[in-house]
């Protein structure tokens, strides 16, 4: 199987947006609506923030959100915060019905 | 609260065995599936494999196809790995993770680490 396609990296400065996109194709992310996100800090475990495209776990903040066009799914981070910088990686069910990461990005917060 | 603790990683041959477990408490273990992920030292995320409820409908990756095998028992809220014929490609960090309802990973345990090295 192959993984996601993710950026490498990407920066931002307190309080802007930045957004990550995901690539898969129509075997993944084209054909189902099981896309997620999860935010993993240095010698963590990873923690869940987008689930089914576009849903947050309770209590998680709506500076979070998700989208998903085509083959693509992105994950859109408002208003930065230091707490932010952290690696953030896409997954997919497939229909191959395994499962499949992407590369990670690693978020830089300037 | 809902908790997933892995244990039984550690130092091994390549071509040798380890078994890892996984105890699981806070919820009930028979109604969610369960997933073995991995990440190699400073790597991304590798999803293993995953377990139905009741261990009927059992799913591999490619890497690990005819060498891992998964298994759970619901009476000891427990998930296992038995993984053979190790390579050294097999080090990482091994996370135990519940699948919530649906195809995402709601909460995921603190990890063990396996090292395949002569």
């Amino acid at each position: 199987q192959s993984a996601l396609t993710q950026p490498a990296s990407v920066s931002g400065s307190p309080g802007q947006s930045i957004t990550i996109s995901c690539t898969g194709s129509s075997s993944d992310i084209g054909t189902y609506d099981y896309v997620s996100w999860y935010q993993q800090h240095p010698g963590k475990a990873p923690k869940l923030m987008i689930y089914d495209v576009s849903n947050r776990p309770s209590g998680l903040s709506n500076r979070f959100s998700g989208s998903k066009s085509g083959n693509t799914a992105s994950l859109t981070i408002s208003g930065l915060q230091a707490e932010d910088e952290a690696d953030y990686y896409c997954s997919s069910f497939t229909i191959s019905s395994i499962m499949v990461f992407g590369g990670g990005t690693k978020l830089t917060v300037l | 609260q809902v908790q997933l603790a892995e244990s039984g990683g550690g130092l091994v041959k390549p071509g040798g065995s380890l078994r890892l477990s996984c105890a699981a408490s806070g919820f009930i273990f028979s109604d969610y599936y369960m997933s073995w992920i991995r990440q190699a030292p400073g790597k991304g995320l590798e999803w293993v494999s995953y377990i139905g409820g009741h261990g009927i409908t059992i799913y591999y990756g490619d890497s690990v196809k005819g060498r891992f095998i998964i298994s759970r028992d619901n009476a000891k809220n427990s998930l296992y790995l038995q993984m053979n014929s190790l390579r050294a490609e097999d080090t990482a960090v091994y996370y135990c993770a519940r699948r919530g309802m649906g195809q995402h990973h709601d909460y995921w345990g603190p990890g063990t680490l396996v090292t395949v090295s002569s």
